[in-house]
């Protein structure tokens, strides 16, 4: 079974620009979620999408979107880009996600570079 | 608030010695634990996880138990090697909210010199 794949792996954007993030969760699995990862702050928490819903939100500001689509695909948008959202920026997939408190598995990620 | 708590790192070892990460847990109830590992340039992994207190998670020599008693799910392997050293992290589940159905530690880097 193919794991989660993520694209594109690297990104330089320049500060006021947008950005969008692609995920393919693993086969089946309908809870996708994000993550941003500094050296800073760790891993921080965007937002999980479930059946095309957004499920869970974390602590961002409105800049950061996301969607869902009917094939459990996700993307995540990045508006007016800022120095400090440089970043890796992690999806992970699971079966179910809260309830059925299943295992979360990652992708490689996306490397955004601001400048 | 529920956190996860790992020890600070980095940790420095040389091949062959014993590792012990420290992490320990707030939570309501006995949610399910997880070692995540993460190498240079890469996404995390999923090295080892336990549902249940007393479980015992193990995967590629790495050993972690449940202990409800303490609160805790220390990450142990007998003998480290060279192509150990990453970042480790400690998690438990978490019913969503703003914090996700997933909280991290702050992660554990590992160096292994041989």
């Amino acid at each position: 079974k193919a794991g989660v794949t993520q694209t594109p792996r690297y990104l330089i954007k320049t500060r006021g620009q947008q950005v969008t993030l692609s995920c393919s969760p693993i086969s089946g699995h309908r809870s996708v979620s994000w993550y941003q990862q500094t050296p800073g702050q760790g891993l921080q928490f965007l937002f999980e999408y479930f059946s095309e819903t957004q499920r869970n939100k974390g602590n961002f500001p409105g800049r950061f979107s996301g969607r869902q689509f009917s094939n459990s695909r996700s993307e995540m948008n990045v508006s007016t880009l800022e120095l400090g959202d440089s970043a890796l920026y992690l999806c992970a997939s699971s079966l179910d996600g809260g309830v059925l408190a299943d295992t979360q598995y990652f992708g490689p990620g996306t490397r955004l570079t601001v400048l | 608030g529920d956190s996860v708590t790992q020890m600070e790192g980095p940790v420095t070892l040389s091949e062959e010695a014993f590792l012990t990460i420290n992490c320990t847990y707030t939570a309501t109830g006995y949610p399910s634990l997880f070692w995540y590992v993460q190498y240079p340039g890469e996404g995390l992994q999923l090295l080892l996880k336990a549902t249940k207190a007393d479980d015992k998670g193990s995967n590629k020599g790495f050993e972690a138990t449940y202990r409800k008693e303490t609160t805790s799910f220390h990450l142990e392997k007998g003998s480290v090697q060279v192509s150990d050293s990453a970042v480790y992290f400690c998690a438990r589940h978490n019913y969503g909210g703003s914090q996700g159905n997933l909280i991290f530690g702050k992660g554990t880097k590992l160096s292994v010199k041989p």
